[in-house]
């Protein structure tokens, strides 16, 4: 994509406070939405994933909320531990027919001790 | 259950060296395979992908080749490194358009 060039944004969080991602996705078609999460130096693995007929799944610690109308996608973490701290990307699959997943830029989140 | 293996996890090669990085999968038929790369502190930029045996898909022009012998079996080559070649480069697989899962990825250094 045209972003992968450029730096991260960087979001920064207190250790047990709650944290939103946000992600804006281009392709109105999209029916699956997915939140990823990279440590440093590992491949990114799978948080949480919602599809379209849906605007909110929850998880542990974790709620993915979907905005069809303003092609919106968040990741809220809730009580951030230092764990926490990584790259998250958001990854949209563009329909039924689609072979491959597009992927956002990505975020850091620093959970400052 | 499936698993993903990509191989070696770094490498230092010197410029001008041809390259070959391997990821093989079980657990799965007929899946899509991938090859990402990324630059450090970058997003991810897909390079290639598979939706089957001898069926490669080039996303960016670029100095790399990806090749599927076997069904769950893709591989990363390039006949002679340049410095730009750089980088993380992630090897993943998924059935159809559905979540990736990816490797853990090789650091490659060219020097």
């Amino acid at each position: 994509g045209e972003n992968v060039g450029l730096h991260l944004p960087t979001l920064s969080v207190q250790e047990g406070d709650n944290s939103i991602i946000n992600c804006a996705y281009s392709n109105s078609a999209s029916d699956y939405f997915i939140w990823y999460k990279q440590e440093s130096g590992k491949g990114p693995q799978f948080i949480i994933d919602i599809r379209s007929n849906m605007d909110k799944r929850q998880g542990q610690r974790v709620t993915v909320l979907l905005n069809k109308t303003v092609k919106h996608l968040s990741l809220q973490i809730a009580a951030t531990q230092p764990g926490d701290s990584a790259v998250y990307f958001c990854a949209e699959s563009p329909g039924q027919g689609a072979q491959k997943l597009v992927f956002g830029q990505g975020t850091r989140l620093t959970i400052n001790p | 259950s499936q698993t993903i293996h990509q191989w070696p996890a770094t490498l230092v090669q010197p410029v001008g060296s041809p390259l070959s990085l391997e990821c093989t999968v079980e657990g799965t038929s007929n899946p899509n395979l991938y090859w990402y790369r990324q630059a450090a502190g970058r997003g991810l930029q897909l390079l290639f992908y598979s939706v089957g045996i001898g069926q490669i898909s080039s996303e960016v022009p670029q100095n790399l080749s990806a090749s599927r012998p076997q069904d769950r079996q893709f591989i990363l080559s390039s006949k002679k490194l340049l410095l730009s070649d750089s980088g993380f480069y992630l090897c993943a697989w998924s059935e159809g358009h559905l979540e990736a899962f990816f490797g853990q990825g090789t650091r490659l250094t060219v020097v």
